[in-house]
C-alpha cells in the first residue's frame, strides 16, 4: 500500500501546549498537504509544502518536510480546545490525479 | 461562494440494494474526486473526474461507478451493497488538478450504513 503513516495515532494535551504530529510517506512527492477533519465531517485544507521547501508557517501552524527521510511534521502551537480534530497528511500526484492520505492523528485538546 | 455540497447526508440501506450519492462542486471547479473513509482503512481514493471524463479510478470493484455532468456535478453509484460498504463517502473538488498542487475542498460527506 502507498498509504502514508502518521504518528502518534492519538494525542491528548492540555490547552496552551504544543502538539506535534508526524507523517511518513512512501513515494517521491511534488508536494505534501495537511488537512483537518472535525468528527464525521469533511476535511479542511490547512497548509501545503512543496518538495523544494523545508519549512512553512501559517498562523499557529508550522510544517517541516524532510524529503531524504520521506517525512513531514505538523506543529500546532498554543493549542486550543477548538483544535480538537483528526489531522491527515496527503501526498498529491499530478500524474494520477489523486491524493494519498495518511492514517491520521486524533488530537484532543483538554480545556 | 458556496462550498461543496453532498446529498444526502445520511443513508441507510440493506444488503443487495443500490445507492446513488450526489456532489455539487464549488462553482468554477472542474475536477471532482471521491474518497471512501472507514475507521479501518482510512481515506481511500475512489475516482476522479474532469470535464465529464474519468481520469483515474481507485482499487474498488466494478460495483462502484461514477459520472460527471456538463455542469461539473458528479454522482457515484454503488450497486449490490455489501456490509463492508458502510463508510463515509467524501467528495472533493478543485479547479483543475485533483492530485497536483491544488488544495482540495471537501463536502461534509454522505454517511452510508448498510444493514
Amino acid at each position: 500500500s502507498q498509504q502514508g503513516e502518521e504518528d502518534p495515532q492519538a494525542l491528548s494535551i492540555q490547552e496552551g501546549e504544543n502538539a506535534t504530529m508526524n507523517c511518513s510517506y512512501k513515494t517521491s512527492i511534488n508536494n505534501l498537504q495537511w488537512y483537518r477533519q472535525n468528527s464525521g465531517r469533511g476535511l479542511v485544507h490547512l497548509i501545503l509544502i512543496r518538495s523544494n521547501e523545508r519549512e512553512k508557517h501559517s498562523g499557529r501552524l508550522r510544517v517541516t518536510l524532510d524529503t531524504s527521510k520521506k517525512s513531514s511534521s505538523l506543529l500546532i502551537t498554543a493549542s486550543r480546545a477548538a483544535d480538537t480534530a483528526s489531522y491527515f497528511c496527503a501526498q498529491g500526484d499530478s500524474g494520477t490525479y489523486k491524493y494519498i492520505f495518511g492514517t491520521g492523528t486524533r488530537l484532543k485538546v483538554l480545556a | 461562494k458556496a462550498g461543496v455540497t453532498q446529498t444526502p447526508r445520511y443513508l441507510i440501506k440493506t444488503r443487495g440494494q443500490q445507492v446513488t450519492l450526489s456532489c455539487s462542486p464549488i462553482s468554477g471547479h472542474r475536477s471532482v474526486s471521491w474518497y471512501q473513509q472507514t475507521p479501518g482503512q482510512g481515506l481511500q481514493f475512489l475516482f476522479e473526474y474532469f470535464s465529464e471524463t474519468q481520469r483515474n479510478k481507485g482499487n474498488f470493484p466494478g460495483r462502484f461507478s461514477g459520472r460527471q455532468f456538463s455542469n461539473s456535478r458528479s454522482e457515484m453509484n454503488v450497486s449490490t451493497l455489501e456490509l463492508g460498504d458502510s463508510a463515509l463517502y467524501l467528495c472533493a473538488s478543485s479547479y483543475e488538478s485533483g492530485g497536483g498542487d491544488e488544495k482540495l475542498f471537501f463536502g461534509s460527506g454522505t454517511q452510508l450504513s448498510v444493514l
